[in-house]
């Protein structure tokens, strides 16, 4: 069945360091991939999405390229922020099915 | 545009009562709408896939008789926890899609957190 893997956090960065954070999958087809942000005591919000193979979305100077080759889609920031503080999931939709399957989430702390 | 929203943003109830949650697309007509469950520090478990018009599919080991869901229209879904108990308590966040297909994007709502007491 299709699965996703995330690195395990937390990441407690200083500000303006380089983020990564890693996201790798299993699953039939061309499923579409995404990267959601959870700010405390709140719901999810949108931040990036790729449909297709070597897209690459971006959003807010967070970027990420779905990478089938290697079945990844890590999402990078070369500036982090104090307010980039959050927890990060990665999601996939599979092929012909708008469900969708989430990684445990990173919890990335940025220190002023 | 596409914002979800839920209804309420918190309730406390008494064990044995039952707890109604709106989830509402704002701005967009929703085919679909998605129920999660969310424990603390945990990701998100899908509950149920809930289609307007038709009646709600529960993932594997989710009681559908305890957790109602009701689609009766393009922008609005409801879960009622029914004889909620404590091990109820979870943060619960809805989610739509588009309608039409045109889109696998899913628009989450704020989520909602129940506590029985």
């Amino acid at each position: 069945g299709n699965s996703v893997t995330q690195m395990e956090g937390p990441v407690t960065l200083s500000e303006e360091a380089f983020l990564t954070i890693n996201c790798t999958y299993t699953a039939t087809g061309y499923p579409s991939l995404f990267w959601y942000v959870q700010y405390p005591g709140e719901g999810l919000q949108l931040l990036l999405k790729a449909t297709k193979a070597d897209d690459k979305g971006s959003n807010k100077g967070f970027e990420a390229t779905y990478r089938k080759e290697t079945t990844s889609f890590h999402l990078e920031k070369g500036s982090v922020q104090v307010s980039d503080s959050a927890v990060y999931f990665c999601a996939l939709s599979g092929s012909g099915t708008y469900k969708y399957i989430f990684g445990t989430g990173t919890r990335l702390k940025v220190l002023a | 545009g596409a914002v979800v929203s839920q209804h309420p943003s918190w309730v406390i109830c008494k064990s044995g009562t039952s707890v109604k949650i709106e989830c509402r697309s704002l701005d967009f007509q929703a085919t679909t709408m998605f129920w999660y469950r969310q424990f603390p520090k945990q990701s998100l478990m899908l509950m149920a896939t809930s289609n307007e018009g038709s009646k709600a599919t529960y993932e594997q080991g989710v009681e559908k008789d305890k957790f109602l869901i009701n689609h009766a229209s393009l922008t609005l879904s409801t879960l009622t926890v029914t004889s909620a108990h404590p091990e109820d308590s979870s943060f619960y966040i809805c989610s739509a899609s588009l309608a039409g297909g045109r889109s696998d994007t899913q628009y989450f709502g704020p989520g909602t957190r129940l506590t029985v007491l």
